[in-house]
């Protein structure tokens, strides 16, 4: 079935390690993005990216990085300079059209 | 720029009865809006969309929303609350060439037997 695959779905990290969080999509979109979701305060937009091997900060990438080497894959890796990284995280992509996004099944890092 | 508002970080409604979560949208063009929702622990999943077209759209699990121009509203509802329909649920506007969403702080949905 065609889809957004986040992995894990799931992840303890200790403080001061970097962890990346995998997401890939077969429904040949260009648009990817990667939000953050703390109760409470909806979806923030960590980064994204228009095509491949371009991409842009969202409103709070301090502290993560990405890359887009492949039209499928946009993995985020969570990095020992981000201070409160305890979170739901989110992949999307986006449809052609209408612009509607597409999201994984989400990744919840928790830091020991 | 774009922004959603939704009024009611929670509702509580009983089983059977109608379910109205409210949306205002603010956009200097036309817009796209969206309503999604989610599960716990789950990523979200399309509702519906407005996208121009006929200003009431209907969705799946007979969820629909009326796109209000002179009210910048985009409200959801629903005739008979199930206790499935118990979820978060997400407002999103895009407009322009801001092919990006903005998302409101959502609502949680409460369905009580």
């Amino acid at each position: 079935d065609g889809g957004i695959t986040q992995s894990p779905k799931y992840l303890f990290r200790k403080e001061g390690q970097n962890v990346t969080l995998s997401c890939e999509q077969n429904l040949n979109h260009d648009a990817m993005y990667w939000y953050r979701q703390d109760p409470g305060q909806g979806l923030r937009l960590i980064y994204y990216s228009q095509i491949v091997n371009d991409f842009q900060k969202g409103d709070i990438a301090e502290g993560y990085s990405v890359s887009r080497e492949k039209k499928e894959s946009f993995p985020l890796t969570v990095t020992s300079a981000q201070k409160n990284p305890t979170a739901f995280y989110l992949c999307a992509s986006q449809g052609f059209s209408t612009g509607e996004l597409f999201f994984g099944e989400g990744s919840r890092l928790t830091v020991l | 720029a774009q922004s959603v508002t939704q009024l009611g970080s929670h509702v509580s409604v009983s089983e059977g009865a109608l379910v109205l979560l409210r949306c205002n949208y603010s956009s200097s063009v036309p817009p796209y809006l969206f309503w999604y929702v989610q599960y716990p622990n789950q990523g979200l999943q399309l509702l519906l969309k407005y996208t121009s077209a006929a200003t009431l759209v209907k969705g799946i699990n007979d969820f629909e929303a009326e796109f209000k121009k002179s009210e910048t509203s985009f409200h959801l509802t629903k005739p008979s609350a199930h206790m499935s329909d118990a979820a978060e649920y997400f407002c999103a506007v895009s407009s322009g060439s801001a092919r990006q969403l903005t998302f409101g702080s959502g609502t949680q949905l409460t369905v009580l037997p």
